[in-house]
């Protein structure tokens, strides 16, 4: 069965540094998307991209971030300079239109 | 903006029991609606959806919901619970346009033997 693929599954990384997500949607899916869930709180959307651009993006989803689909597998979340409060659960989700999310097994982003 | 609400942080249940976790959420416009099961230290699965058509949708593990438009909820519920429920549960709602997700804080399922 198809599915999404994150990793790595656990990144630990010293503040102010880069960290780059990386997540592989499944393969005829055309909206894709990342959300972080901070540890005992709720899933918060963070941006959806389609059609290689972004198509909505929260509040959350400052110029700090930012996604890119370098070669049309691949979909990536990179934070230029990683904050405590950045740690959370990243998850990267792939969909078609009109269906549900498919979600990969999420990134444990610990920044300290 | 939409929102959802999950009534209750923490619901407990015995084995055998019901099961009912109530989701509300706000839109003058039937959304898509979703509920997720995240397994401790695990990701996010599909647990049901409600797209169109029938209002009482059923999905894994025996659980299922039912869309109310005049009460804008999408309660979930299960007859009978099994220690292998336990586990937090998200609803979700989606725009029929934007299909990015609004989610709720989720509620986290406990099963007393």
């Amino acid at each position: 069965e198809p599915e999404v693929t994150q990793t790595p599954s656990h990144q630990v990384t010293q503040m102010g540094q880069e960290v780059i997500l990386r997540c592989v949607p499944i393969s005829n899916h055309l909206y894709f998307y990342w959300y972080r869930q901070i540890l005992g709180q709720k899933v918060e959307f963070l941006v959806s991209f389609y059609n290689n651009e972004i198509s909505e993006k929260s509040e959350i989803f400052d110029d700090q971030f930012s996604v890119e689909r370098p070669d049309g597998s691949n979909f990536t979340l990179k934070i230029r300079s990683t904050k405590l409060e950045d740690s959370a659960m990243y998850f990267c989700a792939s969909q078609m239109t009109g269906t549900e999310a498919f979600f990969g097994q999420g990134t444990r982003l610990t920044v300290v | 903006a939409q929102s959802v609400t999950q009534l209750g942080s923490h619901v407990s249940v015995s084995e055998g029991a019901l099961v009912l976790l109530r989701c509300n959420y706000s839109s003058s416009v039937p959304p898509y609606l979703f509920w997720y099961v995240q397994y401790p230290n695990q990701g996010l699965q599909l647990l049901l959806k409600y797209t169109t058509g029938a209002t009482l949708v059923k999905g894994i593990n025996g659980f299922e919901a039912e869309f109310k438009k005049s009460e804008t909820s999408f309660h979930l519920t299960k007859p009978s619970a099994h220690m292998s429920d336990a586990a937090e549960y998200f609803c979700a709602v989606s725009d029929r346009s934007n299909y990015q997700l609004i989610w709720g804080a989720g509620t986290k399922l406990i099963i007393k033997p």
